[in-house]
């Protein structure tokens, strides 16, 4: 079984910091590692998704990487701003349960003005 | 853009009740399942839907029920509700890519 942790639990950061969200799965045979963005009490927002022939991907602030080898994958921020405070999940697909997703915990993201 | 909907969207019921979650997509995508949200414990996946018909379980089937009769639609069955069954139920459609989309959510109260 896919197990996927997220660190740290929680972030509180001022306005402007880049940041560095990590995410590591035990089963690097993975498909697709996803990260989401989830606000208080609303659903899941596709954020990037990396699959497992790609190492990163980009979408404006945004920065993923992907590391299968070393079972690691990280978000970066740039520029963090107030409306980035959300909670932010990764999950990893595993290949020979593929669709399945396996999430971690999040990490709760705090960014004050 | 891909697009998920879920009703109800808040449910508060009393054991034993049967009810009903359901869930649409409106891109024809194969692939669609179901994950309940528990606080300490993250998303798990329920059941799954690889095609019309074709459903299996997931990590915590118990208590639940799907089907899949069509493409565009995949409700979520409590035939006999239970507290432990209290929780954020999600439902998921998984694009050509791999990427997943997620319904808004329902929050569901047993008491």
């Amino acid at each position: 079984k896919q197990e996927v942790t997220q660190i740290p639990a929680a972030l509180s950061v001022p306005e402007g910091e880049n940041l560095v969200l990590n995410c590591s799965f035990t089963d690097s045979a993975i498909y697709n590692l996803q990260w989401f963005r989830q606000d208080p009490g609303k659903g899941l927002t596709s954020l990037l998704l990396i699959q497992s022939s790609q190492r990163e991907q980009t979408s404006g602030r945004l920065n993923a990487s992907l590391d299968k080898s070393s079972g690691r994958s990280t978000l970066y921020i740039a520029a963090s701003q107030p409306g980035d405070s959300a909670t932010y999940l990764c999950a990893a697909d595993r290949g020979s349960t593929l669709g399945r997703l396996y999430f971690g915990r999040g990490t709760q993201l705090t960014v004050w003005p | 853009e891909a697009q998920v909907t879920q009703n109800p969207r808040y449910l508060i019921t009393v054991t034993g009740k049967k009810l009903t979650v359901t869930c649409s997509q409106n891109m024809n995508h194969e692939y669609m399942s179901w994950y309940r949200q528990d606080p300490g414990l993250g998303l798990r996946q329920i059941y799954y839907s690889m095609n019309v018909e074709v459903t299996d379980k997931g990590d915590v089937p118990e208590g639940y029920k799907v089907s899949r009769k069509e493409k565009r639609n995949f409700p979520l069955i409590l035939e006999s509700p239970s507290p432990n069954q209290t929780s954020l139920y999600f439902c998921a459609i998984r694009g050509v890519r791999g990427e997943q989309f997620f319904g808004p959510g329902t929050r569901l109260t047993v008491l």
